[in-house]
């Protein structure tokens, strides 16, 4: 069975500073991984998505790492802003061949940037 | 603005009332997810639809029943709830078969059962 693991679960950080959040998976058969953002009380953003044949995505200031046979992913905030203050939700995709069409989630990595 | 739509975006019932979930999505998309977010907890997968059919069904209670009457709009019927129930629902799409099958999220609804 598949399980997400997020470290550090929360972190504050002084604004400006660079940082990185961590995402390891048990079952390195994936489809693809996604970051995704939620804000309290609210839905969720994707911010990248990995395909397995691909070692990393960047979106401005945000480049994921993804390193599929050690079963790790990496998502680094680069300058960052208090506007960046939210939870980040790493989660894989199983195989398409198994039929599952569903995410499996991490508990997420809270983040604080202080200004 | 995702292009999937929620509502409630807040609902509070009591242990005997039947109420209804709506989710709506905009995107094309042909499958649809219902997620169940309780505090402190990963996102649980409760089921998912492909094309209208129900290909997955995480182990949910029967007071939780979905229904999905097209590719656009997903339901999930509330009856006899438990205070345990309480929780964020997220409802996603995505389009099945179209490479990165990226999903995309509603805002969710804020549920309360006293």
């Amino acid at each position: 069975k598949q399980e997400v693991t997020q470290i550090p679960a929360a972190l504050s950080v002084p604004e400006g500073e660079n940082l990185v959040l961590n995402c390891s998976f048990t079952d390195s058969a994936i489809y693809n991984l996604q970051w995704f953002r939620q804000d309290p009380g609210k839905g969720l953003t994707s911010l990248l998505l990995i395909q397995s044949s691909q070692r990393e995505q960047t979106s401005g200031r945000l480049n994921a790492s993804l390193d599929k046979s050690s079963g790790r992913s990496t998502l680094y905030i680069a300058a960052s802003q208090p506007g960046d203050s939210a939870t980040y939700l790493c989660a894989v995709k199983h195989p398409l061949d198994t039929g599952r069409r569903a995410l499996t989630f991490g508990s997420g990595t809270r983040l604080q940037v202080q200004p | 603005e995702t292009g999937v739509t929620q509502t409630p975006r807040h609902l509070v019932m009591g242990m005997t009332n039947k109420k209804s979930l709506k989710c709506e999505q905009h995107l094309g998309h042909n499958a649809m997810y219902w997620y169940k977010q309780s505090a402190k907890k990963p996102l649980e997968l409760m089921f998912v639809y492909n094309f209208k059919e129900q290909t997955e069904n995480n182990s949910v209670p029967s007071r939780f029943s979905p229904e999905c009457p097209n590719s656009s709009h997903l339901f999930l019927h509330l009856h006899t709830l438990q205070p345990e129930d309480s929780a964020l629902y997220l409802c996603a799409s995505s389009l099945a078969g179209a490479g990165e099958e990226k999903l995309f999220f509603g805002s969710g609804t804020q549920l309360s059962v006293l």
